[in-house]
C-alpha cells in the first residue's frame, strides 16, 4: 500500500515569494491533515479535512495561509506571501475514521522549505 | 492550553539497555496516546498507540499509560542504535476530535 505522498521534498525561495505544496493520502483515508515542524519541535496542526470540508482551520494563519481539498482526496497548501519565519518542514497526515478517539495518523515525507 | 512534556534528552544507553522515555499531558481528559519515532530529516513514523491504563506490549516496546497520573512512557528492551531518533509523545481527546498535540520529543542515542 502506498503512503502519504509530498512534493515537492525541498523548496527554497525568497521572502515575499508564494509557494503550495500538494498532498496526495492513502487510498480510502478520509482525513487529512497538515501540520508545520519547527527544529526541535513536534508537529503542529494547521488544518484537517474531513473529505472535502475543512474541519479545524483554528491554528492556520490566514492571512497568509490557504488550503483546499477540492476532491476530498488531494490537497494544496499555500502560502501568499511567505515571510522568514516559515521556514520549516511541512508535513501531510492522513487518517481513517475508527470511531471514538483519536485515529492513527500515517504521516507524509514532508516539505522542507527554506524562505530567505 | 493543551499541553504535553517530554524530557528533550540527549537520553543515551547503551546497546542491548533498556531505554525509557517519558511523557506527561495536562488535560486530563485525554483518552489517546501515541509513541512516534522521527529520524533525522525523516517525518514521524508510528510505533504505538495505547487507550487504556496498564501495558501494552509489541515487540521489543512496551507503551505503559497511567491516566491518573496523566503519565505515557515507552520502553524500548534490547535498545539497537538503530532505535537512535527523536521519539514524540502524542495525546488526543475522547469523542470525536481528532485533534493530536505532540511533544517536543526525546533524541535517543543507543551507543554501541
Amino acid at each position: 500500500e502506498a503512503g502519504v505522498v509530498q512534493s515537492p521534498r525541498y523548496k527554497i525561495i525568497e521572502k515575499k515569494q508564494p509557494v503550495a505544496f500538494w498532498c496526495n493520502p492513502i487510498s480510502g483515508h478520509n482525513t487529512l491533515y497538515w501540520y508545520l515542524q519547527n527544529l526541535g519541535q513536534g508537529p503542529e496542526l494547521l488544518i484537517r479535512y474531513e473529505n472535502e470540508e475543512a474541519v479545524d482551520d483554528s491554528q492556520l494563519p490566514k492571512d497568509r495561509f490557504s488550503a483546499e481539498r477540492l476532491k476530498g482526496v488531494d490537497s494544496t497548501l499555500k502560502i501568499q506571501p511567505a515571510e522568514l519565519g516559515d521556514s520549516a518542514v511541512y508535513l501531510c497526515a492522513s487518517s481513517f475514521p475508527t470511531g471514538g478517539g483519536a485515529d492513527t495518523q500515517y504521516f507524509g515525507p514532508g516539505t522542507r522549505l527554506t524562505v530567505l | 492550553q493543551k499541553e504535553v512534556e517530554q524530557n528533550s534528552g540527549p537520553l543515551s544507553v547503551p546497546e542491548g539497555a533498556i531505554a525509557s522515555l517519558n511523557c506527561t499531558y495536562s488535560d486530563r481528559g485525554s483518552q489517546s496516546f501515541f509513541w512516534y519515532r522521527q529520524y533525522s530529516g525523516k517525518s514521524p513514523e508510528l510505533i504505538m498507540s495505547i487507550y487504556s491504563n496498564g501495558d501494552k506490549e509489541d515487540g521489543r516496546f512496551t507503551a505503559q499509560l497511567n491516566k491518573a497520573s496523566q503519565y505515557v512512557s515507552l520502553l524500548i528492551r534490547d535498545s539497537q542504535p538503530s532505535d537512535s531518533a527523536t521519539y514524540l509523545c502524542a495525546v488526543g481527546p475522547g469523542g470525536s476530535n481528532y485533534k493530536l498535540t505532540f511533544g517536543k520529543g526525546t533524541l535517543l542515542t543507543v551507543n554501541p
